[in-house]
């Protein structure tokens, strides 16, 4: 059962333009959205992350928007650069103590010059 | 600071072998946990160690074990490979207690099972 739901795919932005990743999950149970960032040959690195009492945050050129009623968190990438290009992973973690992540299917995120 | 380190970093095996795969977290952090990511299944959780127990484990079969160390090192162990085992093996490594949740991956190792 897929617990966490995340789209698109893949992406193409031009550089300078917003890049928007959508993730949904279904456990209410779940209290920690972090996001990873992972480029080719290395392993994700912690982006950014979120608790569901925060409605959004901001660190750098990257954005978490929260709405917790529809269960649903996105990624926003301002001002994208060909350094961005990698790919994107959602997560969430149920419960304190618990450091189980489940995650996103992933999206491929492209910066076009 | 140094950041999580795993070895080897490239694994070819024949199936039917068994492989011991190597994590050393990050200073100070008590939690490890494995993660299998594959083209097909993404990323999937193995199970976690805290204080030289397993405190989580995922869907995997009884052929998936792991162990840490007082060290807080960790080796995943997976035994009677098959060729669905080819994937790369993550361990993150995670404080818990006062900064919950932060993890921190390795870069993995790539094991093929031919």
């Amino acid at each position: 059962q897929q617990q966490v739901k995340q789209s698109p795919q893949s992406l193409i932005v031009q550089k300078g333009g917003i890049s928007i990743i959508n993730c949904a999950y279904e456990n209410t149970a779940f209290d920690y959205f972090p996001w990873y960032q992972q480029f080719p040959g290395k392993g994700p690195a912690l982006l950014i992350a979120i608790r569901p009492d925060v409605s959004e945050k901001k660190e750098g050129r990257f954005t978490i928007s929260f709405n917790k009623s529809a269960k649903q968190f996105s990624l926003h990438i301002m001002d994208s650069q060909p350094g961005d290009s990698a790919t994107y992973f959602c997560a969430a973690i149920a419960n304190f103590g618990n450091e189980k992540l489940t995650f996103g299917t992933g999206t491929r995120l492209t910066i076009i010059p | 600071k140094a950041g999580v380190t795993q070895t080897p970093r490239y694994l070819i095996k024949t199936r039917g072998q068994q492989v011991t795969l190597s994590c050393s977290p990050i200073s100070g952090h008590r939690s490890v946990s494995w993660y299998q990511q594959t083209p097909g299944q993404g990323l999937q959780f193995l199970f976690e160690y805290f204080s030289e127990t397993q405190r989580n484990k995922g869907n995997f079969p009884g052929r998936f074990s792991g162990r840490q160390f007082s060290n807080s090192r960790s080796e995943m162990n997976v035994s009677t490979l098959e060729l669905g085992d080819s994937a790369l093996y993550l361990c993150a490594s995670s404080l818990t207690g006062t900064v919950p949740h932060e993890q921190y991956f390795g870069p993995g190792t790539r094991l093929t099972v031919t």
